[in-house]
């Protein structure tokens, strides 16, 4: 089985500071790991993703993830919020590499707002 | 590259009526096709998994008949919410994957309304 625990719900921050998302996995298997962006009313874009390569990974936009094993975590961050960056963000988690018959477990979601 | 397009954008629709989403791959064959729903202010929950020719596979507790998925050729599938209810207000968001790196790919979604 997996999970993913986002461990806030709602995450202020005023512009030009860092934003920190926080995300904890559990999984039996070396799992894959995923970050992505919902807009208001919009779908989902991927932000970045860790497949077991470097365990630090740079998506797009700003935003870097890194996976550390020992704590069971994959934070999502970013030197220098923007305004645009307020949306909803996602932890996911896959068995695999992604592969078409595995399934992605969605964490609950963080807003991020980011405030002038 | 990777696009995946949702119709309609939202959809108003009467109690007992059916409504059929339709989500396609744009510029890619798509082997597999995902369905989620998400209520407001909540996460994505997985409902189905189709891959194209096969019957979808759907997730403990959502009923197969009231949500009939069809995932017919490589580049669409469709999902029929069959005698709607106020309760299956929603939105409903596709994702597609391919075999050249299995990644999904998600649709803009569609805002279903039942009255």
């Amino acid at each position: 089985a997996q999970s993913v625990t986002q461990l806030d719900s709602h995450v202020s921050v005023s512009e030009g500071t860092p934003v920190l998302l926080r995300c904890n996995y559990s999984s039996s298997y070396s799992p894959s790991l995923f970050w992505y962006v919902q807009h208001p009313n919009k779908g989902l874009q991927l932000l970045l993703k860790y497949t077991s390569a470097a365990t630090l990974v740079k998506g797009i936009n700003g935003f870097e993830a890194e996976f550390k094993k020992s704590e069971t975590s994959f934070h999502l961050t970013k030197p220098s919020a923007h305004m645009s960056d307020a949306a909803e963000y996602f932890c996911v988690v896959s068995k695999n590499s992604g592969g078409s018959n595995y399934k992605l477990t969605f964490g609950k979601g963080t807003l991020l707002t980011v405030n002038p | 590259g990777a696009v995946v397009s949702q119709h309609p954008s939202r959809v108003i629709c009467k109690s007992g009526t059916s409504v059929k989403i339709e989500c396609r791959s744009l510029d890619f064959q798509a082997t597999t096709m995902f369905w989620y729903r998400q209520f407001p202010k909540q996460s994505l929950m997985l409902m189905a998994t189709s891959n194209e020719g096969s019957k979808a596979t759907y997730e403990q507790g959502v009923e197969k008949d009231k949500f009939l998925i069809n995932h017919a050729s490589l580049t669409l599938s469709t999902l029929t919410v069959t005698s709607a209810h106020p309760e299956d207000s929603s939105f409903y968001i596709c994702s597609a994957s391919g075999t050249a790196d299995y990644e999904q790919y998600f649709g803009p979604g569609t805002r279903l309304t039942v009255t």
